[in-house]
């Protein structure tokens, strides 16, 4: 079955500090892939998308990512975070160009 | 920027009392969905809707569940008898023909009680 999977749920650092949250999926096919950010009592707004072209993506916010099709990966960077980088991060993958699978999510404290 | 659009945000109901909640996807996006959010877990998929019809649903998507979109415009998910564990977070969200972004709705927060 396909999953998605994110490491280290909890994620406390200072502001100023890099961030790298890891995802992990199991489908072998084509995929899509995303990350999703919501922010206390918000809503999931996207964060970046691959769907082919340049492994390394750019979103909003300072953040990137990178497919790597070999370790089925698709890692979240952002080299110096904020304190209103503070939200759960939510790895998602569309296979069967239909369902949308999320991983578990990443809940991630910036302390000033 | 369009947008997807949930009512009610929040709704608070007793065990056993039917749920309707209503969304209305970005207006030329065809595929919609249904996905929850229980507190402290994992956004979880529920049911997927396409020309009219469901095309795909969860293990969590049982009879007590059903989908419509009454009107063209609104899609709805009605629960209809209530439990405490369907107290969630419901996000809608819909994708247009085109790419396989999916938008999603604000959430509707639904307290069983």
């Amino acid at each position: 079955a396909q999953s998605v999977s994110q490491h280290n749920h909890h994620v406390i650092l200072s502001e100023a500090a890099s961030l790298e949250l890891g995802c992990n999926y199991s489908y072998g096919g084509t995929v899509n892939l995303f990350w999703y950010v919501q922010y206390p009592g918000q809503h999931l707004q996207l964060l970046l998308k691959y769907f082919s072209g340049d492994p390394l993506v750019k979103g909003i916010k300072g953040f990137e990512a990178e497919f790597i099709k070999s370790k089925f990966s698709f890692n979240l960077r952002k080299p110096s975070v904020q304190w209103s980088d503070t939200a759960e991060y939510f790895c998602a993958v569309i296979y069967g160009n239909n369902r949308l699978a999320f991983g578990k999510g990443n809940q991630v404290v910036v302390i000033p | 920027e369009p947008e997807v659009t949930q009512t009610p945000s929040h709704q608070v109901t007793q065990m056993g009392q039917e749920v309707i909640l209503r969304c209305v996807p970005i207006s030329n996006h065809l595929y919609f969905y249904w996905y929850r959010q229980i507190l402290g877990q994992k956004v979880e998929f529920l049911v997927s809707f396409y020309n009219n019809e469901i095309s795909e649903k969860s293990e969590i998507f049982d009879d007590q569940f059903s989908v419509e979109r009454p009107d063209g415009s609104n899609f709805t998910l009605k629960i209809r008898s209530t439990k405490l564990e369907d107290s969630a977070m419901y996000f809608c969200a819909s994708r247009g023909r085109s790419g396989n972004t999916i938008y999603f709705g604000e959430g509707s927060w639904l307290t069983v009680v």
